[in-house]
């Protein structure tokens, strides 16, 4: 079973820090996405990466792929109380179909 | 709101008694996911289609579970006979297929189970 894991599991911070969520695992993924989940609702898609060593950028959160297509990072900037919710990594192994979803990181902002 | 819908969006059920659930993909979309999402864990893999065909199901989807897509467009997950350890979040999510396919996921199906 190909695992990804997430660190930290929880993180609550004041409006205006930064942070950064990880996502990491032994095995290599095609791609990597990120997901936010608000509480009673489905996961909404923030990105995907897909080459080792990608950095994308959506406002003021940044995204990373690892050069070994096994970790992926995700920094948020300035963070905003709409921030909150649940962010999960997941990817696609090598000759699957389905997603593997990371063990989720519970992000609060406190204004 | 992604494109794709699920219904009901709250299922409240005894125990034992059976419960059918159901996702409508985005039109055009070929490929059709279920997963399981436990409260404090992301989501599990149930199964998935490619067009009426399923492809793959996971070692969660007990006898209990089945799913269908009969005509490629919208698919049911029944539940029968449940139990409590079946209350979750049902979401599907459907895509295009092809290299770096996207999924696009439904608001979810919350089962509780008595």
């Amino acid at each position: 079973t190909q695992l990804l894991e997430q660190s930290p599991q929880f993180l609550s911070i004041q409006e205006g820090e930064n942070l950064t969520v990880y996502c990491n695992s032994s095995s290599v993924f095609s791609s990597l996405q990120w997901y936010r989940q608000e509480p009673g609702e489905g996961p909404v898609l923030l990105v995907t990466v897909v080459t080792g060593g990608e950095v994308k950028k959506l406002k003021r959160l940044t995204f990373q792929f690892g050069d070994a297509r096994k970790d992926s990072s995700l920094h948020i900037t300035a963070a905003q109380p709409g921030d909150t919710g649940l962010y999960l990594c997941a990817g696609p192994n090598f000759g699957n179909e389905k997603l593997t979803f990371g063990t989720g990181t519970r992000l609060t902002i406190i204004p | 709101d992604t494109g794709v819908s699920q219904d009901p969006r709250h299922k409240i059920t005894k125990r034992g008694q059976n419960v059918t659930f159901r996702c409508d993909p985005i039109s055009e979309h070929n490929r059709l996911y279920w997963y399981r999402q436990t409260l404090g864990q992301g989501p599990e893999f149930l199964t998935y289609f490619q067009n009426e065909a399923q492809l793959e199901k996971s070692r969660l989807l007990s006898d209990r579970f089945s799913a269908e897509r009969p005509k490629g467009s919208f698919s049911t997950l029944e539940i029968q006979r449940t139990e409590q350890g079946d209350s979750a979040m049902y979401l599907c999510a459907s895509s295009l297929g092809g290299l770096a396919d996207t999924q696009y996921f439904g608001p979810g199906t919350r089962l509780t189970v008595l």
